[in-house]
């Protein structure tokens, strides 16, 4: 069964870093998406990705952030200059096509710990 | 305001038996979907069922079934004959479709559901 692959799994960075969090959807899906978890609280919505460009952006997803599919296949999530705070779990998710009734396949996610 | 509420932090359930997680949402958008996931202990989110606006029937699917009820904008989960494998954070989410282009899913904050043997 197709899944959405993410990766590291888990990474360690020091704060004021930049970090990569890589994705693979689905592929022949055309709706991607970035979620975030901090520890113990629900998930939250940072941004999604049509058509080679960003659709919408939540209040969270700020300049320190960007997104980019560069060869059509891989989906990253960039964190130009990390923060304590932004430890969390991020998924990555796709979907094949608009619509109400199609759900999100989400990755295992990558959890981030700045130090 | 909320947009999904899951107003039980945590539920414990005896093997065998039913249980229902309560999730309540809130939209002016006529036309949103509803969705249940899973989250083990090993975080990944994994899709149970799903509920649109427009169904007149409640979503089954295998041991899940959603209990729809528009009109009280509630829509809770029931999973009946609890296995151990269901111990798991429990998340609703919705989808809304005119107020949300980009088809993101807002989520509730999670019901911990522990089965006892």
């Amino acid at each position: 069964e197709p899944e959405v692959t993410q990766t590291p799994s888990h990474q360690v960075t020091q704060m004021g870093q930049e970090v990569i969090l890589r994705c693979v959807p689905i592929s022949n899906h055309l709706y991607f998406y970035w979620y975030r978890q901090i520890l113990g609280q629900k998930v939250e919505f940072l941004v999604s990705f049509y058509n080679n460009e960003i659709s919408e952006k939540s209040e969270i997803f700020d300049d320190q952030f960007s997104v980019e599919r560069p060869d059509g296949s891989n989906f990253t999530l960039k964190i130009r200059s990390t923060k304590l705070e932004d430890s969390a779990m991020y998924f990555c998710a796709s979907r094949p096509r608009q619509g109400l009734v199609t759900e999100a396949f989400f990755g295992q996610g990558t959890r981030l710990t700045v130090v | 305001a909320q947009k999904i509420t899951q107003t039980q932090p945590g539920m414990f359930v005896q093997e065998k038996e039913a249980v229902t997680l309560d999730c309540t949402y809130d939209t002016s958008d006529p036309s949103y979907g509803l969705f249940w996931y899973k989250q083990p202990s090993s975080g990944e989110m994994i899709f149970l069922i799903y509920q649109g606006s427009y169904d007149q029937q409640n979503a089954t699917e295998g041991r899940y079934s959603l209990n729809f009820q528009k009109a009280r904008k509630s829509a809770n989960l029931v999973i009946s004959a609890s296995q151990l494998g269901d111990s798991a954070m429990y998340f609703c989410a919705m989808r809304e479709l005119i107020y949300n282009q980009g088809g993101k899913l807002i989520f509730g904050q999670g019901t911990e559901l522990s089965v006892k043997p």
